[in-house]
């Protein structure tokens, strides 16, 4: 079964810095997509960033981006320039291209700090 | 702007009782996906529907039903509340050739005394 870590539940930023939030999985495919959701106090969750994994660049959305290791199975995520609005729970998941199933890690509590 | 809806916020119930919760999408999505999401765990995946009267099961279907009547309208059943399905269930949607959830609901916070 596939599984996804994040090894840190809680990080913290100094408002401007960068930070990076790190997630391992386990497939035995060599075809699959990788996501990071936020997940604010308001509690809807957003999609932050997606990655293909047959795409050897790294994603970005703006301040967000991704430094994908496919041999390593590691795929963190780097938030330049924090914001106090970056503050959130932050979950990596991992989805096979053939079903919808997808599984989510545990989360990693972001505080920023002013 | 688009909108997942959750009927409720806030859910208490007893041990036994069959628990419904509603989901309503204003975006026409073929995809429609219930999880539950507990603390050290993440979310994990209950039930998704792709179409009207279609459905998968998830990761953790136990103890649960689905009924998709109407494309806008997804519904998780509890058939016989325990209190081990205390959670927050989160209600997903997104366009048939999206892989991903990509609007949530705000979830319901459901308790089982």
């Amino acid at each position: 079964a596939q599984t996804v870590t994040q090894s840190q539940p809680e990080m913290s930023v100094q408002e401007a810095e960068t930070v990076t939030l790190s997630c391992t999985y386990d497939t035995s495919e060599s075809d699959y997509y990788l996501f990071w959701y936020k997940q604010p106090p308001s509690r809807q969750m957003i999609l932050v960033i997606r990655q293909e994994a047959y795409k050897q660049q790294n994603a970005t959305e703006n301040r967000f981006s991704v430094n994908f290791q496919k041999a390593a199975k590691s795929f963190s995520l780097k938030i330049s320039d924090s914001q106090l609005g970056d503050a959130a729970m932050y979950f990596c998941a991992y989805r096979r291209i053939r079903n919808n199933d997808m599984r989510f890690g545990a989360g990693t509590r972001l505080t920023v700090k002013p | 702007d688009v909108k997942v809806t959750q009927s409720s916020r806030y859910l208490v119930k007893r041990t036994g009782e069959k628990v419904f919760l509603e989901c309503v999408q204003d975006m026409d999505h073929e995809n429609m996906f219930w999880y539950r999401q507990d603390p050290g765990l993440g979310l994990r995946l209950i039930y998704f529907s792709y179409d009207v009267k279609m459905k998968e099961k998830g990761d953790i279907p136990e103890g649960y039903s689905v009924s998709r009547e109407k494309k806008e309208r997804f519904s998780l059943i509890l058939e016989s509340a325990s209190t081990n399905q205390t959670s927050m269930y989160l209600c997903a949607s997104s366009l048939g050739n999206r892989v991903q959830p990509q609007h949530f609901g705000d979830g319901t916070r459901l308790s089982i005394l």
